[in-house]
């Protein structure tokens, strides 16, 4: 089976760094992606990581350690409009591709 | 243009009744999804197909049935609906290849089961 962690909420300041952990147990790794979601919304991709190391994307980056099961997503120059949730994925190979997300961190930024 | 696009965004319906939602999603993609969400936000897959081929059933209950006329549609039929059906459903497409599934949603359809 599939075990994903994130912590379930977090509290930054506008213009402030916040990273967002998530720690997964999984057979057959196939990647894994952040996405935001934001209140009655459907989530919407952030970042994708395969490989060992840090992706960075604008404000966003994230990170894998696939030989530790873990990830993190970084936002730098908080904006309030960043408050949301954050998904953690891990695909895996079983036969077929199969998703499974993490419960979500909810962030919410305030001035 | 919308990608992927989901009918009817709210429904409302009574227990025991049979309730279908629609899917499409115009990317050109092979792979579609049934996701749900409840109301504590966890995001659990149920059903994909691809190209109109079941390739995963994740322990749905049988009143639950995905309808794949092509692969452009992925649709959600409900038999017998109960009350802790309710719940956001997500249809979702992806390339559908061995790497980098980005999952492109749909904006979700609210039911409630009264």
């Amino acid at each position: 089976g599939q075990n994903i962690d994130q912590p379930t909420e977090m509290t930054a300041t506008e213009g402030a760094i916040v990273q967002i952990n998530c720690t997964y147990q999984t057979s057959g790794f196939n990647g894994l992606f952040w996405y935001q979601q934001h209140a009655g919304e459907a989530p919407t991709f952030l970042s994708y990581n395969v490989l060992d190391g840090l992706e960075e994307k604008g404000r966003f980056s994230s990170f894998l350690s696939r030989s530790k099961g873990y990830s993190y997503l970084l936002l730098k120059e908080l904006q309030m409009k960043d408050s949301a949730s954050y998904l953690c994925a891990v695909g895996r190979i079983g036969g077929s591709y199969i998703p499974t997300f993490g419960r979500g961190t909810s962030l919410i930024v305030h001035p | 243009d919308t990608a992927v696009s989901q009918t009817p965004k709210y429904l409302v319906t009574q227990m025991g009744n049979d309730k279908s939602i629609k899917c499409e999603q115009n990317l050109g993609h092979d792979t579609m999804y049934w996701y749900k969400q409840d109301s504590k936000k966890f995001l659990k897959i149920m059903f994909s197909y691809n190209n109109k081929e079941l390739i995963i059933n994740e322990t749905v209950p049988n009143r639950f049935s995905p309808k794949s006329p092509d692969k452009a549609h992925l649709n959600l039929h409900i038999n017998s609906l109960e009350l802790g059906d309710s719940a956001v459903y997500f249809c979702a497409s992806s390339q559908g290849g061995v790497w980098d599934n980005e999952q492109f949603f749909g904006p979700g359809t609210r039911l409630t089961v009264l």
